[in-house]
């Protein structure tokens, strides 16, 4: 089956410094990857998706991701934190290759904490 | 403006009563979903439809039960048979249900249950 494992429940940055939020997947098949991002008590966003192609992603808020097929990773980035990127963010894997319609299997996700 | 509501944002349920979440999209998507999210869990589906008349049990699909009457609205019911129903609670919607789209959600119910 499918999944996605994110390393660390929380991670810790300082402005201005770079942000590395780790995402690896199991996948039978060539998978589909998303980035979502949370900010508190609201609805998930889309960062980024890959899905065939060029293989770092560039995304919105200046985030990008490299999908590694022989590291099984989608790890997404950013060169410089801002205080706004303090958010949860998802790992996700799309399962619904045989079936011909999307299934999303989301990580644990990842909360990011900024300071100053 | 475009875009997915949930109504209401917070919800208090007694022990034994049923209760139903709104969710209404303009985006004109055919599929739409429902998500339970619990801390340190992620998400997890419940229910989803890609066409309307037509739905699908996710993976805890348990104590829940939806309608697709109409493309625009996918309302879940949290019924008494839902052991742990205390959970923020996400609709989401795509263009198609397709592998590659992308879910747009809503903003989410808070469930509690007293």
């Amino acid at each position: 089956a499918q999944s996605v494992t994110q390393l660390g429940s929380h991670v810790s940055v300082s402005e201005g410094a770079l942000v590395l939020l780790r995402c690896n997947y199991s996948s039978s098949v060539p998978p589909y990857l998303f980035w979502y991002v949370q900010y508190p008590n609201q609805g998930l966003q889309l960062l980024l998706k890959y899905t065939t192609g060029a293989t770092l992603v560039k995304g919105i808020n200046g985030f990008e991701a490299e999908f590694k097929k022989s590291e099984t990773s989608f790890h997404l980035t950013k060169p410089s934190a801002h205080m706004s990127d303090a958010a949860e963010y998802f790992c996700a894997v799309s399962v619904g290759k045989n079936t011909g319609f999307q299934k999303l299997v989301f990580g644990t996700g990842t909360r990011l904490l900024v300071s100053p | 403006d475009g875009g997915i509501t949930q109504s209401p944002k917070y919800l208090f349920r007694k022990e034994g009563q049923n209760v139903t979440l709104s969710c209404e999209q303009n985006l004109n998507h055919d599929a739409m979903y429902w998500y339970r999210q619990d801390p340190g869990q992620g998400l997890r589906l419940i229910y989803y439809s890609q066409i309307v008349n037509d739905f699908q049990k996710g993976d805890i699909a348990e104590g829940y039960s939806v309608s697709r009457e109409k493309k625009e609205s996918f309302p879940l019911t949290v019924t008494s048979a839902q052991k742990n129903p205390t959970a923020f609670y996400l609709c989401a919607s795509s263009t198609s249900g397709g592998e590659t789209d992308t879910q747009y959600f809503g903003p989410g119910t808070r469930l509690t249950v007293l």
